[in-house]
């Protein structure tokens, strides 16, 4: 069974701070996902990375994959308020497309 | 476009009792999902379909059933409603071309399920 460990499970940081979330696991995984799901609402994907090593970049949020494709990374910059939410990493098996293994979660709060 | 919508919303099932969920999507997607999702953690794969009348099982299938007579419906039944069932239930779809390696998943708002 794979399974993706993401670290910290809560963060409450102030305006400003950096941070960076972590997943991680065993299995080797096709591609990993990360999406932002705020109260009440789905999961919305901010960035997928397929490539060992690669780096993307959105605005203030920089994510990594590993080189063995069995960790990411997910860093903000100068958090925001409206960064708040919980964020999930989600990974592709080798497998195929339609079984998506999901993390366990990190509950970010930024403070004002 | 109104993209992945699930009903209701909201329920409050006794024990035993059974329901349905409802999960329409307009985008003609041959690939949709349903996850569970208890307080404070990530999704796990309840059961998914990759094409109308192709279902499978996730992670956690015991206790739901699933159909998939259209493209742009996938019901969830719950037959005999256990606390252990008290989640809220997401719905997704992705598009489903085989020659890709991922694909971008949309998901609806969520049906919050209480058993009591």
């Amino acid at each position: 069974t794979q399974l993706l460990e993401q670290s910290p499970q809560f963060l409450s940081i102030q305006e400003g701070e950096n941070l960076t979330v972590y997943c991680n696991s065993s299995s080797v995984f096709s591609s990993l996902q990360w999406y932002r799901q705020e109260p009440g609402e789905g999961p919305v994907l901010l960035v997928t990375v397929v490539t060992g090593g690669e780096v993307k970049k959105l605005k203030r949020l920089t994510f990594q994959f590993g080189d063995a494709r069995k960790d990411s990374s997910l860093h903000i910059t100068a958090a925001q308020p409206g960064d708040t939410g919980l964020y999930l990493c989600a990974g592709v098996g080798t497998s195929g497309t339609y079984k998506y293994i999901f993390g366990t979660g990190t509950r970010l709060k930024v403070l004002a | 476009n109104a993209g992945v919508t699930q009903t209701p919303k909201f329920r409050i099932l006794k024990i035993g009792q059974s329901m349905t969920l409802q999960c329409t999507q307009d985008m003609n997607h041959n690939y949709m999902y349903w996850y569970r999702q208890d307080p404070g953690m990530g999704l796990k794969l309840i059961y998914y379909s990759v094409g109308a009348g192709i279902t499978d099982k996730g992670e956690v299938p015991n206790g739901y059933n699933v159909s998939r007579s259209t493209t742009e419906d996938f019901p969830l039944r719950l037959e005999l409603a256990a606390p252990s069932q008290t989640s809220v239930y997401f719905c997704a779809s992705s598009q489903g071309l085989a020659s890709k390696t991922w694909e971008t998943q949309y998901f609806g708002p969520g049906t919050r399920l209480l058993v009591l």
